[in-house]
């Protein structure tokens, strides 16, 4: 079955950009799926970040689109993403996911996670 | 932004008990809502999908309901390994949103 592998730098510093990749196996990134960036602080709930399709569509969160960039690597069967100009409180667990279907509305798979610590 | 309010906040019980847990909405999201466990450690795992729709694997005492605004998670009895944090999440022109969480704690 389809499983999702965060990989990236643990540590990033203030004003620096988060940069992650999710990659993709026991499936294709091509399918009929949209690929989501989730992210959890400390002690806290989840958040969503952004969604992208294979054709390169995106979808991001209002309160974070202005930092925020998504991009696939058809290639490569992964997806990416990069969050600029941060500071401590972008410091969470980033999770990726895949939405059930082009039209879903909730994620069925997901990473473990991978942990960024925003400190200088 | 389409806010969703879960309640309570945290629930106390014991393994046999029924648990009921509730997620508000503060707009319409049809059935589009999903209910996800996480445990300390772990990714969120999907239970329940369009309001009462079990996810491939979720044993039968998690059940879902509800449609518009206000929904309902229920585990009909206990099992040690379902004491976790729950989150409501809906998905809406805006994007998604989580709830903040209910704990479900051994009491």
């Amino acid at each position: 079955q389809v499983q999702l592998q965060e990989s990236g730098p643990g540590l990033v510093k203030p004003s620096g950009t988060l940069s992650l990749t999710c990659a993709v196996s026991g499936g294709s990134i091509s399918s009929s799926n949209w690929w989501s960036w989730v992210r959890q602080p400390p002690g806290k709930g989840l958040e969503w970040i952004g969604e992208i399709y294979h054709s390169g569509s995106t979808n991001y969160n209002p309160s974070l689109k202005s930092r925020v960039t998504i991009s696939v690597d058809k290639s490569k069967n992964q997806f990416s993403l990069k969050l600029s100009s941060v500071t401590a409180a972008d410091t969470a667990v980033y999770y990726c996911a895949r939405v059930n279907g082009v039209n879903g509305h909730y994620m069925d798979v997901w990473g473990k996670g991978t942990t960024v610590t925003v400190s200088s | 932004e389409i806010v969703l309010t879960q309640s309570p906040a945290t629930l106390s019980l014991s393994p046999g008990e029924r648990a009921t847990l509730s997620c508000r909405a503060s707009q319409s999201v049809s059935s589009y809502l999903a209910w996800y466990q996480q445990k300390p450690g772990q990714a969120p795992r999907l239970l329940i999908y369009d309001a009462s729709n079990r996810a491939t694997g979720i044993p039968a005492r998690f059940s879902g309901s509800g449609s518009g605004t206000d929904f309902t998670l229920t585990i009909s009895s206990l099992e040690p390994e379902d004491f976790a944090v729950y989150y409501c999440q809906q998905r809406s022109n805006w994007g998604y949103t989580f709830g903040q969480g209910t704990k479900l704690e051994i009491k």
